[in-house]
């Protein structure tokens, strides 16, 4: 069955730092979503992207968070100068519509 | 306030029992879904029942929902040790579509099955 993948696993990175996750969604799936979940949280959207804009973003998701899909095949999430409040889970997760969302297994973002 | 809180936040059973999980939620829905997420990984799709379906069942997975009280319950018969994970409820508002149907989390049941 055809999966989510996310890359790096973990990232470890200096506050202040630009870092970047990246996602390789479902190949035939359309909307495309980036979550975190600060641990011991629950899950929290930070924006949705769609016909290669974005169609929502939470207030998490600030001037600081960048999303872009360059290929056709990734989905990044850019953190422009990382803060250690950053420091969460963060999953891309793809869909074909109103249907389940299928998800990656994560990369773990630590900022020192 | 929070949309989507699942009950109890922990549950402990012995293998071979039923758990039940419950979802209460605040706004009106398009559909609820169901995930669960072992330690240290992503989440996982479980069952998807849209606002005017009553109940779905998905073979151990037993999935009702209640539009009026804004509820829904997830029931896993026979529990197993591998069943031992965090579930999710998650909601797509209402109104939905086209561009987005992003997902509203709850807190999670830590469901722990003891072998």
């Amino acid at each position: 069955e055809p999966e989510v993948t996310q890359t790096p696993s973990h990232q470890v990175t200096q506050m202040g730092q630009e870092v970047i996750l990246r996602c390789v969604p479902i190949s035939n799936h359309l909307y495309f979503y980036w979550y975190r979940q600060i641990l011991g949280q629950k899950v929290e959207f930070l924006v949705s992207f769609y016909n290669n804009e974005i169609s929502e973003k939470s207030e998490i998701f600030d001037d600081q968070f960048s999303v872009e899909r360059p290929d056709g095949s990734n989905f990044t999430l850019k953190i422009r100068s990382t803060k250690l409040e950053d420091s969460a889970m963060y999953f891309c997760a793809s869909s074909r519509g109103n249907q389940p969302q299928h998800f990656g297994d994560g990369t773990r973002l630590s900022i020192l | 306030s929070q949309q989507g809180e699942e009950d109890p936040q922990a549950l402990s059973i012995q293998e071979g029992e039923n758990a039940t999980m419950n979802c209460s939620y605040k706004t009106s829905i398009n559909n609820l879904q169901w995930y669960r997420q072992n330690s240290g990984r992503g989440l996982v799709h479980l069952i998807l029942i849209r606002s005017n379906e009553r109940e779905k069942h998905s073979g151990r997975l037993r999935v009702t929902l209640d539009t009026s009280k804004k509820s829904s319950s997830l029931l896993i018969t026979a529990s197993r040790a591998a069943d031992t994970a965090s579930y999710f409820c998650a909601t797509v508002p209402v109104g939905s579509g086209g561009s987005n149907y992003k997902l509203t989390f709850g807190k999670g049941t830590l469901l722990t099955v003891n072998p």
